[in-house]
């Protein structure tokens, strides 16, 4: 079946860059995407990238995808304390069935 | 422009007693995700929902565990007669039909006591 794994911890010093890695199983997955969740509150969707991209960059955000490997990355360009969050990897095929990873917990010290 | 709302944001019950949960999905979204996720855990697929319509449940207990998702008005996920290990953190999510993005609610906090 379908599965999306993560390392679950991640520690960065503020100012540094974070990189968070998922890698999946679904070769037919159609769209990746990187949400957050921050204490006590739902999951916010970061960004996503279609299959057939291997980068997409938002601000601070790069996303670079390897689709042989089926290899995800979330790079966090001068990270701050309020990056400190759970980030989750997903996995979808056409918008449908979506696949999350456990989580990374990203800790960010001063 | 309102987002996922999910009502309410705590709920306390006893065990046996009956748990319901509120979804309003974003204004034009017709597809409704359940996801439950324990404490230092992922998010666990429940059930996958469009209007009227259960689309994918296979994520959801046998028993004890139902949703629906009418005509009108909310989606509910029912619980009956909780037990301790029903307490967890219930996440509702939305998306359009020609929309590959999926947006969350902030979730329900089911504590069984």
């Amino acid at each position: 079946g379908e599965d999306v794994e993560q390392s679950l911890f991640l520690s960065v010093r503020e100012g540094d860059s974070s990189v968070i890695n998922c890698t999946y199983t679904d070769s037919s997955s159609t769209y990746l995407y990187w949400y957050k969740q921050e204490p006590g509150a739902g999951l916010q969707l970061l960004t996503y990238i279609f299959s057939n991209m291997d980068m997409k960059q938002d601000q601070r955000l790069t996303v670079l995808l390897n689709k042989k490997d089926k290899h995800l990355s979330l790079r966090i360009a001068d990270t701050q304390t309020g990056d400190s969050a759970i980030y989750f990897c997903a996995e979808s095929l056409y918008g449908q069935n979506f696949v999350f990873g456990p989580g990374t917990r990203l800790s960010v010290l001063p | 422009n309102a987002g996922v709302m999910q009502n309410p944001r705590h709920l306390v019950r006893r065990r046996g007693q009956e748990a319901r949960l509120r979804c309003s999905p974003m204004k034009g979204h017709s597809h409704v995700y359940w996801y439950r996720q324990l404490p230092e855990e992922g998010l666990k697929f429940m059930v996958y929902l469009q209007k009227e319509n259960i689309i994918d449940e296979s994520g959801m207990p046998k028993e004890r565990f139902s949703a629906e998702f009418p005509k009108e008005g909310p989606s509910i996920l029912r619980i009956q007669q909780v037990v301790r290990g029903d307490s967890a953190a219930y996440f509702c999510a939305s998306r359009g039909t020609e929309n590959e993005k999926l947006f969350f609610g902030s979730g329900t906090q089911l504590s069984v006591l």
